[in-house]
């Protein structure tokens, strides 16, 4: 397989509970992104790894989430102390050595938070 | 980031060509012009970037305007398979993120 693969696909969370998904990449790429994207809007970018190193990180990404990426390979992204506002489809995309490269998204997690 | 306007919906007619425009009247001189397109339960897909010169791959074209304020991806023949949410999207050549607005949502006709 040479694609993007996220796991779990589906995950169901009570309020208040923590959670976390892994990606992995293309295994060429060391490019790796996460996105967030919620019902009939286009996907929000969350934070951004070159290797191992997390070079940007968006204001939506709040003291509640992490994300590591700790061999350049694989990467996770956990939530603490989930709320119903983090209900969202959480996506993970790779690319390969140069900017402006394209992106390569993994089919998604979809996160429900009860 | 510079915005892009893209109507909400389009339909067409399976096996006609389909346009879909995009204007981005703040493009800067380092934005490029990327196109993703996302099928139902699935993540976006790339379809085709370029600067300022038109653009032609396996999936689709894109034109670009002279001014660069807007831009057109062609599909050259629709198929069933083509329906989905497409997004315009102006990438800093310097950045890496995308920054996705709500799309259009294309829908084929049989």
């Amino acid at each position: 397989d040479t694609g993007v693969s996220q796991d779990p696909r589906h995950k169901i969370t009570k309020r208040g509970q923590n959670v976390t998904f892994r990606c992995d990449p293309i295994s060429e790429h060391n490019r790796l992104y996460w996105y967030r994207q919620t019902l009939g809007q286009g996907p929000e970018f969350l934070t951004y790894f070159q290797n191992e190193a997390q070079l940007e990180k968006s204001r939506l990404l709040s003291d509640r989430f992490s994300a590591e990426r700790p061999k350049g390979s694989f990467s996770t992204l956990e939530i603490q102390r989930t709320e119903q506002g983090d209900s969202a489809m959480y996506l993970c995309a790779s690319s390969g050595d140069a900017t402006n490269y394209e992106q390569y998204f993994g089919p998604g997690t979809r996160l429900t938070v009860t | 980031d510079a915005k892009t306007t893209q109507p909400n919906s389009m339909e067409s007619n399976e096996e006609e060509p389909v346009h879909l425009p995009c204007n981005h009247s703040t493009i800067s001189g380092t934005d490029y012009i990327h196109w993703y397109r996302q099928l139902p339960s699935q993540g976006p897909e790339y379809v085709i970037h370029g600067l300022t010169s038109n653009v032609n791959n396996r999936m689709a074209s894109l034109a670009i305007a002279e001014d660069r304020k807007s831009s057109t991806l062609i599909l050259h023949r629709a198929t069933l398979r083509d329906a989905a949410v497409y997004y315009c999207i102006l990438r800093d050549r310097k950045r890496e993120k995308l920054t996705f607005g709500t799309g259009t949502r294309l829908t084929i006709i049989p």
